[in-house]
């Protein structure tokens, strides 16, 4: 399978834990997204690599939520000190591409985070 | 403020026949469109995308049509299958320099289709 794989698929933890969630994307992918989507809506953009640099976080990244791509490879997004509102499917997705041409971002099957 | 609207939750439509998938948005400079796909339990599935500079892109039974002046765009599914229910996504981005970057997807909520047999 050379889609874009997360692991774990589901993370269920106690509120005020931290956790990692780990995204490989597609092999020849130099750029590498996180967004997040609750129930009844669309995915929501949270930050942005291309290839190791960390390029755009969006305002809803707060500063529990860290994400590394350190060899422009893989990704791991970190949230500290788990909320309630941290609930959600966490999708990861790549794509291939240089300047600003446009190309389709494809998605992994997500992490679902449950926080008791 | 929604920028990408999918006023529709959800469409039931018989096998064979035309599905058609709505979505309109507000920004003006959205310059690249992507419809997605969306079973349970899965991540989203790219269909189908198109720029702003084209009106029609077509891709076997998938056709998205784009209205500038509108802010409308649609998915033609024809014909229809029972495997094509599934939740469908308006995705549009931004170009650099305007707001926006090469990872900004602003999404719609979906649109439930049913096809029944």
């Amino acid at each position: 399978d050379t889609g874009v794989s997360q692991n774990p698929r589901h993370k269920i933890t106690k509120r005020g834990q931290n956790v990692t969630f780990r995204c490989d994307p597609i092999s020849e992918h130099n750029r590498l997204y996180w967004y997040r989507q609750t129930l009844g809506q669309g995915p929501e953009f949270l930050t942005y690599f291309q290839n190791e640099a960390q390029l755009e976080k969006s305002r809803l990244l707060s500063d529990r939520f860290s994400a590394e791509r350190p060899k422009g490879s893989f990704s791991t997004l970190e949230i500290q000190r788990t909320e309630q509102g941290d609930s959600a499917m966490y999708l990861c997705a790549s794509s291939l591409g240089t300047g600003e041409d446009n190309q389709p971002q494809h998605f992994g099957d997500g992490t679902r985070l449950s926080i008791l | 403020d929604q920028q990408v609207k999918q006023n529709s939750p959800s469409l039931s439509v018989q096998e064979g026949r035309i599905s058609i998938l709505n979505c309109d948005y507000t920004n003006s400079m959205f310059d690249y469109f992507l419809w997605y796909k969306k079973y349970p339990a899965e991540g989203p599935t790219f269909l189908i995308s198109i720029s702003s500079i084209k009106d029609k892109n077509e891709d076997g039974r998938f056709t998205v049509f784009l209205n500038k002046s509108a802010k409308h765009l649609s998915l033609h599914i024809v014909p229809s299958q029972p495997g094509d229910s599934a939740v469908y996504f308006c995705a549009a981005k931004i170009p650099p320099g305007y707001g926006g970057s090469q990872g900004n997807l602003i999404f719609g909520k979906g649109t439930k289709l049913s096809v029944k047999p």
